[in-house]
């Protein structure tokens, strides 16, 4: 079983700081996903990576895809507290693989 | 994005009683989809995986016999819970593959069902 690593498990800040959230793992990826989901509800996909040392961006929201594939950070500017949720980073394995490994998420609050 | 739906989002029930979960897939086909339990403030495990057409491959620990899956059509999997114990409350998520995002292989989670068991 290929296990992601996310940390910090829990992030409180004050509205308008910086974050990062690392997810990070020993075996690679054909790609990794990034969902935020909110209490009493589904995940909800903000971005996938697919290529090492990719970069994406959504708005105020940075995602980095490791070069070698095996780990991948979000990065918040100026959080605002709509940002609060529970942020989760998942992968496929490999070519093929169509099961996601999920991480054990990061539950972010932003408080104003 | 596309749209996968779950009903019902909540659903209360007495102990020893079955209940079903509907998970679509609203605006494309999905062969392969996702049931999965979430305890509260952790990630998702994966129950099971369901294929059009075909028996579901559970996870090593869930029961096939009591967690019931059938996916009966390339937009609806069901999931049933049998002789349902207060154990089994949990907030339940599926989400569907969808082939046609070949390169990012992407999964759309529906809202997810709410499971208490009295």
């Amino acid at each position: 079983t290929q296990l992601l690593e996310q940390s910090p498990q829990f992030l409180s800040i004050q509205e308008g700081e910086n974050l990062t959230v690392y997810c990070n793992s020993s075996s690679v990826f054909s790609s990794l996903q990034w969902y935020r989901q909110e209490p009493g509800e589904g995940p909800v996909l903000l971005v996938t990576v697919v290529t090492g040392g990719e970069v994406k961006k959504l708005k105020r929201l940075t995602f980095q895809f490791g070069d070698a594939r095996k780990d991948s950070s979000l990065h918040i500017t100026a959080a605002q507290t709509g940002d609060t949720g529970l942020y989760l980073c998942a992968g496929y394995s490999g070519a093929g693989s169509y099961q996601l490994t999920f991480g054990k998420g990061t539950k972010l609050s932003v408080i104003p | 994005g596309a749209v996968v739906s779950q009903h019902p989002s909540r659903v209360i029930c007495k102990s020893g009683t079955s209940v079903k979960i509907e998970c679509r897939s609203l605006d494309f086909q999905a062969t392969t989809m996702f049931w999965y339990r979430q305890f509260p403030k952790k990630s998702l495990m994966l129950m099971a995986t369901s294929n059009e057409g075909s028996k579901a491959t559970y996870e090593q620990g869930v029961e096939k016999d009591k967690f019931l899956i059938n996916h009966a059509s390339l937009t609806l999997s069901t999931l049933t819970v049998t002789s349902a114990h207060p154990e089994d409350s949990s907030f339940y998520i599926c989400s569907a593959r969808d082939f046609r995002t070949r390169i990012t292989d992407t999964q759309y989670f529906g809202p997810g069902t709410r499971l208490t068991v009295l």
